[in-house]
């Protein structure tokens, strides 16, 4: 079954700390996708990083990085020196194919995990 | 930048009532989506479209219907709301190139919809 876990359904940390959101996912598929959204309060999904099953390196973008290790099945995402801006709920999502040919998937997301981050 | 909008941010209607929740992107996407928030559940997926008067269901479509006249523009259509369906719907789009990477959604501002 395609499932989406993050255990870790709030966070909380003081300024400058860093902070490691974890995601662990159940695929049938050998090639998919992951994603991460962040939800900050006004409510809207921003998207963050897509990551293909080929691809194990990790990313690091500005204070942000990820990473990704197919033989537990996580993508973890972690903010380093983190701030009161990123306080939201962050979203861990997998691509399942919804129709022949993959070309239109639908994200099957975990529950969300929000972050505090303190003054 | 991807704009996806929605018509309303909040809308509050009572048992019974048909609703109708606007959506439109304008990045030219295929695919656009519908989704349901509810705390402790993520989002589910209601409805999606693939292209201009298609559209198939998602993992709860009952008591909904979808619409998809145009391209950029999807709605979705409670005939009959319920007390049940008090949530935030979110609309997304994306592209749908048959053989291409699959790409990312993009997210409007999502409506909380509060049913009496």
């Amino acid at each position: 079954a395609q499932k989406v876990t993050q255990a870790q359904t709030e966070i909380s940390v003081v300024e400058k700390e860093d902070v490691t959101l974890d995601c662990v996912y159940e695929t049938r598929d050998t090639t998919y996708y992951l994603f991460w959204y962040k939800q900050p309060p006004s409510g809207e999904l921003v998207f963050l990083i897509r990551r293909n099953s080929f691809d194990e390196q990790n990313e690091i973008s500005g204070r942000y990085s990820w990473n990704f290790q197919k033989s537990t099945s996580s993508f973890n995402f972690t903010i380093t020196a983190s701030q009161v801006v990123d306080s939201a709920v962050y979203f861990c999502a997998l691509s399942d194919p919804l129709l022949y040919g993959g070309a239109t998937n639908k994200l099957i997301f975990g529950t969300g995990t929000l972050l505090a981050v303190q003054p | 930048d991807v704009k996806v909008t929605q018509s309303s941010r909040y809308l509050v209607k009572r048992t019974g009532e048909k609703v109708f929740l606007e959506c439109v992107q304008d990045m030219d996407h295929e695919n656009m989506f519908w989704y349901r928030q509810d705390p402790g559940l993520g989002l589910r997926l209601i409805y999606f479209s693939y292209d201009v008067k298609m559209k198939e269901k998602g993992d709860i479509p009952e008591g909904y219907s979808v619409s998809r006249e145009k391209k950029e523009r999807f709605s979705l259509i409670l005939e009959s709301a319920s007390t049940n369906q008090t949530s935030m719907y979110l609309c997304a789009s994306s592209f749908g190139l048959a053989g291409v990477l699959v790409h990312e959604q993009f997210f409007g501002p999502g409506t909380r919809l509060t049913v009496l």
